[in-house]
């Protein structure tokens, strides 16, 4: 069974740091991994998409990293931002089930000004 | 239209009553989802829609909950003789669909359900 932890659960850091948020999962087999921001009220919004076939893919500030030997990924946000404020969450799609996507509980970020 | 559209965006009802949510895909998505969030959790699958398929049903809590898609567009998800542990924000993605692994999943705003 694909379970999906996301550490820590919450994340309170000054404007302008370097930040590092991160996903694991138990079964390496998937089809690719998706990390999302979510606005307090709002839906999800997807950010980067990362293929299983790929290690990295990029975004503007945002960068993802995808090890799936090791179960893991990584978003990085460089010189983060009070507007970066929200929860981040990862999902995975598995190999064995294209339908399932199975998301991780998140991380809330608070960006300090 | 430009995204996932939901209706309504909140509902407050009564314990016991049924509730219909709608979902509105992207034009095009074949592949349709429906999650629940409740306060200070994460995503549950619930059920997912694919062309003609049959659709995965297996993360349905019970058997009060049922979902159809009609003309392979819009979905709506039934939840009968609603209980408070219903109360949550409902979510439908889609994306292009089959099982190709670059397709990104687009999310709705959801439907905030209230249980009284």
């Amino acid at each position: 069974k694909q379970e999906v932890t996301q550490i820590p659960a919450a994340l309170s850091v000054p404007e302008g740091e370097n930040l590092v948020l991160n996903c694991s999962f138990t079964d390496s087999a998937i089809y690719n991994l998706q990390w999302f921001r979510q606005d307090p009220g709002k839906g999800l919004t997807s950010l980067l998409l990362i293929q299983s076939s790929q290690r990295e893919q990029t975004s503007g500030r945002l960068n993802a990293s995808l090890d799936k030997s090791s179960g893991r990924s990584t978003l990085y946000i460089a010189a983060s931002q009070p507007g970066d404020s929200a929860t981040y969450l990862c999902a995975v799609r598995r190999a064995s089930s294209a339908s399932k996507i199975i998301f991780g509980s998140g991380t809330r970020l608070s960006i300090r000004p | 239209g430009a995204g996932v559209s939901q209706s309504p965006s909140n509902k407050v009802t009564e314990k016991g009553k049924d509730v219909e949510l709608r979902c509105d895909p992207i034009s095009g998505h074949t592949a349709l989802y429906w999650y629940r969030q409740s306060l200070g959790q994460g995503l549950e699958f619930l059920i997912y829609f694919q062309g003609n398929s049959a659709p995965d049903k297996s993360g349905l809590p019970s058997d009060r909950f049922s979902a159809e898609r009609t003309g392979g567009s819009v979905s709506t998800l039934t939840i009968q003789r609603t209980q408070q542990e219903d109360s949550a924000v409902y979510l439908c993605a889609s994306s292009f669909g089959g099982r190709v692994s670059g397709n990104t999943i687009y999310f709705g705003e959801g439907s905030w359900l209230t249980v009284v």
